[in-house]
């Protein structure tokens, strides 16, 4: 167990709907990143939160939002879904605002989008 | 965004025997952060080493080291006694060092490890 908490490990949904994933980061950790994992692209940065605001952005589409609350937990939220979005989305944790000592990953939420 | 390449897709090894991971990146900074991660069939994401581009000697965690060529952008994993637990994907991963870019790290493909009895 990393202490990085994700929830759901697995989803199944149909095209057009909107999930919601959540990340409880390990103990002591202000940072949370999500990233998408794909066969085709690989491990794709998405959003970052410190503290409960966002620290950067990547490759985030736009129908896609995230949010971290005061007790630290995050959420990624999905809409209008594709069959391309179908991942395994992670989420990781670190201490402070930077990562220069590499992340804690969760085990990650497998979206299926049939 | 900074480009992180693994060239192998694939490498196989036989237990007890050494293998070596390839990477390259390309990046116009002097002190970035390097890492590589692994990832079994449970899919989650392990930290195997880090190297801090500023430090010239190479990281070494055990079985695992890294053969760290700043000027050439390489960084490569070593493993050594290779064991049937370390068949996994191998990512390499860059990280800028000020927060203008982020603190995201960008990772390569990945190199999946066949270890054989």
């Amino acid at each position: 167990d990393s202490g990085v908490t994700q929830t759901p490990k697995h989803l199944i949904t149909a095209t057009g709907q909107r999930v919601t994933l959540r990340c409880s980061p390990r103990s002591g950790d202000l940072s949370v990143y999500w990233y998408q994992q794909s066969l085709d692209q690989g491990l794709q940065f998405l959003i970052q939160y410190y503290n409960g605001e966002e620290r950067a952005k990547g490759n985030i589409l736009e129908r896609f939002s995230a949010q971290q609350f005061p007790d630290l937990h995050s959420e990624l939220n999905l809409s209008s879904l594709e069959l391309g979005d179908s991942a395994l989305y992670f989420c990781a944790s670190s201490v402070a605002g930077s990562s220069n000592y590499g992340y804690t990953f969760g085990s990650g939420t497998r979206l299926t989008v049939v | 965004a900074q480009t992180v390449t693994q060239s192998q897709p694939e490498m196989s090894v036989q237990e007890a025997e050494t293998v070596t991971l390839s990477c390259t990146y390309d990046t116009s900074e002097s002190d970035y952060y390097l890492f590589w991660y692994k990832q079994p069939p449970s899919r989650q994401m392990i930290l195997v080493i880090r190297q801090e581009a500023y430090k010239q000697q190479n990281a070494t965690e055990n079985r695992f080291s890294v053969n760290f060529q700043k000027a050439a952008k390489s960084f490569s994993l070593k493993i050594s006694d290779s064991q049937l637990g370390d068949a996994a994907m191998y990512f390499c991963a860059y990280r800028h060092p000020n927060s203008n870019s982020g603190y995201a790290l960008n990772f390569g493909k990945g190199t999946s490890l066949l270890v054989t009895p």
